[in-house]
């Protein structure tokens, strides 16, 4: 159980495009999805929190025009980079909270994605 | 900052016990103790988490001491699969809080055939 997928695992896109990454909780319904962010030798950043049915929380310098996060089910969240950069070139990796009981949630992880921006 | 220290890397023979300790002496009376840990270009994968008690399931060991100001992961049996980055993170573990676990740099542990 509390098994999370993420789509795609890969993209190659050109500078100035927009991409459009899907994370899903498939066995469970997560109570808050988290989205991160890795660089290469770095370890995971939060960009930002969502709940479902509400407009998600981002970390401080990350901007939230660019980022576009929507949270559309308890199953389904969506990170959009627009305009991408070679800048954003990174691996995005995304969470969902399981709570197991009442007062204790526990965060389940994607598989992450590989963002190349040419 | 992360809120828990732990040695840059270990290494492990394969089917040796693997213990990565973790200290967390700022530790707070609620915040959970989780492990994680990251295989190469994957995302982290969850372990085990424990509050104050022992802790065991099909993939490890739990240890935390009395004064909850450390704690050992064990993995009984280690195989070459368990190479990986090690992450031990101090949370709350609650409405929302959980969010922002904070990664830091763990233990990058290597077993050897």
């Amino acid at each position: 159980g509390a098994v999370v997928s993420q789509h795609p695992s890969r993209v190659i896109c050109k500078s100035g495009t927009s991409v459009k990454i899907e994370c899903r909780s498939l066995d469970f319904q997560a109570t808050t999805m988290f989205w991160y962010r890795q660089f290469p030798k770095q370890s995971l950043m939060l960009m930002a929190t969502s709940n479902e049915g509400s407009k998600a929380t981002y970390e401080q310098g990350v901007e939230k025009d660019k980022f576009l996060i929507n949270h559309a089910s308890l199953t389904l969240s969506t990170l959009t980079v627009t305009s991408a950069h070679p800048e954003d070139s990174s691996f995005y990796i995304c969470s969902a909270s399981n709570r197991r009981d009442w007062y204790q949630e526990t965060q389940y992880f994607g598989p992450g994605t590989r963002l190349l921006v040419l | 900052d992360a809120k828990t220290t732990q040695p840059p890397s270990m290494d492990c023979a394969e089917g040796r016990a693997a213990n990565l300790p973790c200290n967390h002496s700022t530790i707070s009376g609620n915040e959970y103790v989780y492990w994680y840990r990251q295989i190469h270009s994957q995302g982290p994968q969850y372990i085990i988490h424990g509050l104050k008690n022992n802790e065991t399931n099909e993939m490890a060991s739990l240890i935390i001491t009395e004064d909850r100001k450390s704690s050992t992961l064990i993995l009984p049996h280690a195989t070459l699969r368990d190479t990986a980055v090690y992450y031990c993170i101090v949370d709350e573990g609650y409405g929302g809080s959980q969010g922002n676990l904070i990664f830091g740099k763990g233990t990058k542990l290597s077993v050897k055939p």
